[in-house]
């Protein structure tokens, strides 16, 4: 089961910073976090993914609290195109499975 | 450009007649997954494999097949569809299993129904 948990929803003006929230308290101190998003059907895309330290890519930031127990996805420009489903993910163990939740449905407005 | 290719998109079928969905990654990746979506189930592990020719069963095993004989390629096989595998199903791969450190790249999808 997952171990994250996220808002069903949210509305981000086109422009503005879209900041997505996760819990994810039970994840072990050596676990990564992930973000993926998806769009309509298609593929999970991968977002970033952090440990300890604060990151920043092409894409996105994520800001991970000090106590590790909740991170937040920070898209600084929001486009129409980032409207889509995004979640927080973790591994789930010796499989290599990743272990989806129920995700944000972030919905970008003109 | 680095990618994981599923084929066919979509498939529309009868029960019983036997059908493969291929996968295959050009990034040389060893970890090679198959995940199907399900309404309100989210995604769900079916196999998985972490070279060639080492395969093992995720959570939902029932019903399928893999095989693992080159590196590249991770083929899914439903031997006897069953409407219950009606679904969309995504292949992934990473580097490697073993460091969490290692974002899975996935598919675009491949949309089953069986009639």
């Amino acid at each position: 089961d997952a171990k994250t948990t996220q808002p069903t929803s949210m509305d981000c003006a086109e422009g503005r910073a879209a900041n997505l929230p996760c819990n994810h308290s039970t994840i072990s101190g050596n676990e990564y976090v992930y973000w993926y998003r998806q769009i309509h059907s298609q593929g999970p895309q991968y977002i970033i993914h952090g440990l300890k330290n604060n990151e920043t890519n092409e894409m996105a930031s994520l800001i991970i609290t000090e106590d590790r127990k909740s991170s937040t996805l920070i898209l600084p420009h929001a486009t129409l195109r980032d409207t889509a489903v995004y979640y927080c993910v973790h591994y789930g163990g010796s499989q290599g499975n990743l272990i989806f939740g129920k995700g944000t449905k972030l919905s970008v407005k003109p | 450009e680095a990618q994981v290719t599923q084929n066919p998109r979509y498939l529309i079928t009868v029960t019983g007649k036997k059908l493969t969905v291929t996968c295959s990654q050009n990034m040389n990746h060893e970890y090679m997954s198959w995940y199907r979506q399900d309404p309100g189930l989210g995604l769900r592990q079916i196999y998985y494999s972490m070279n060639v020719e080492v395969t093992d069963k995720g959570d939902v095993p029932e019903g399928y097949k893999v095989s693992r004989k080159e590196k590249r390629n991770f083929p899914l096989i439903l031997e006897s569809p069953s409407p219950n595998q009606t679904s969309l199903y995504f292949c992934a791969s990473s580097r490697d299993r073993g460091n969490s450190n290692q974002p899975q790249h996935f598919g675009d999808g491949t949309r089953l129904s069986i009639l």
